[in-house]
């Protein structure tokens, strides 16, 4: 069954540090996003992303987040300059998308834990 | 602003037993999602309810919604160990069909003992 792929696993970054999270959603899904868990909290949207640009995004999503699709299958997320807080597990998903997928979910991918020292 | 409930937050129960669990919300709400995440993974999709009165069933997990409510309930039969995990229900909201922003409930903690 195709599966949303993630790399890397796990990122330790310095406070300051860029980092990029890269993902690679299901190949035919038209719609892709990312999502965080703060450990033991629950999961929280930062952005989704249509037609090359941006479709709704959280207020957590600031100027210092920005997402890419670079080429036909990577999705990406950047933190330009990361802050301890940001440490979480980021989750990107895909869907199909459209009126034929109303009763789709969001397929997630297993995540990349980021840890901001 | 949407806001998803769910409780109990933290379920320890037998083998064998039934339980349910509650997920409320605060607006109107298009789809309700039920997902599983086993400690340190990803998050598996379960369940898509639609329209009030929506049931659906997948071993001894059941899932409904009551849109009026705005309830949905998540029923374990007969639990097993297997059925440890994190339940997640996320609902997005009324016309937001395409941007997939999902609000998730705090989630519950099950945990079957032997």
């Amino acid at each position: 069954e195709p599966e949303v792929t993630q790399t890397p696993s796990h990122q330790v970054t310095q406070m300051g540090q860029e980092v990029i999270l890269r993902c690679v959603p299901i190949s035919n899904h038209l719609y892709f996003y990312w999502y965080r868990q703060i450990l033991g909290q629950k999961v929280e949207f930062l952005v989704s992303f249509y037609n090359n640009e941006i479709s709704e995004k959280s207020e957590i999503f600031d100027d210092q987040f920005s997402v890419e699709r670079p080429d036909g299958s990577n999705f990406t997320l950047k933190i330009r300059s990361t802050k301890l807080e940001d440490s979480a597990m980021y989750f990107c998903a895909s869907s199909v998308g459209g009126r034929s997928s109303y009763n789709s979910p969001l397929h997630f991918g297993n995540g990349t834990r980021l840890t901001v020292t | 602003e949407l806001k998803v409930e769910q409780n109990p937050l933290f379920l320890s129960m037998q083998e064998g037993k039934n339980y349910t669990i509650y997920c409320n919300y605060s607006t109107t709400s298009d789809r309700l999602y039920w997902y599983r995440q086993d400690p340190g993974k990803s998050l598996e999709s379960l369940f898509v309810l639609l329209s009030n009165g929506a049931v659906k069933q997948e071993g001894r997990l059941m899932a409904s919604l009551d849109t009026k409510a705005r309830l949905s309930t998540l029923h374990i039969t007969a639990a097993v160990h297997d059925l440890s995990a994190t339940y997640f229900c996320a609902v997005d909201r009324a016309g937001s069909s395409n941007t997939g922003k999902l609000i998730f409930g705090q989630g519950t903690t099950l945990q079957v003992k032997p």
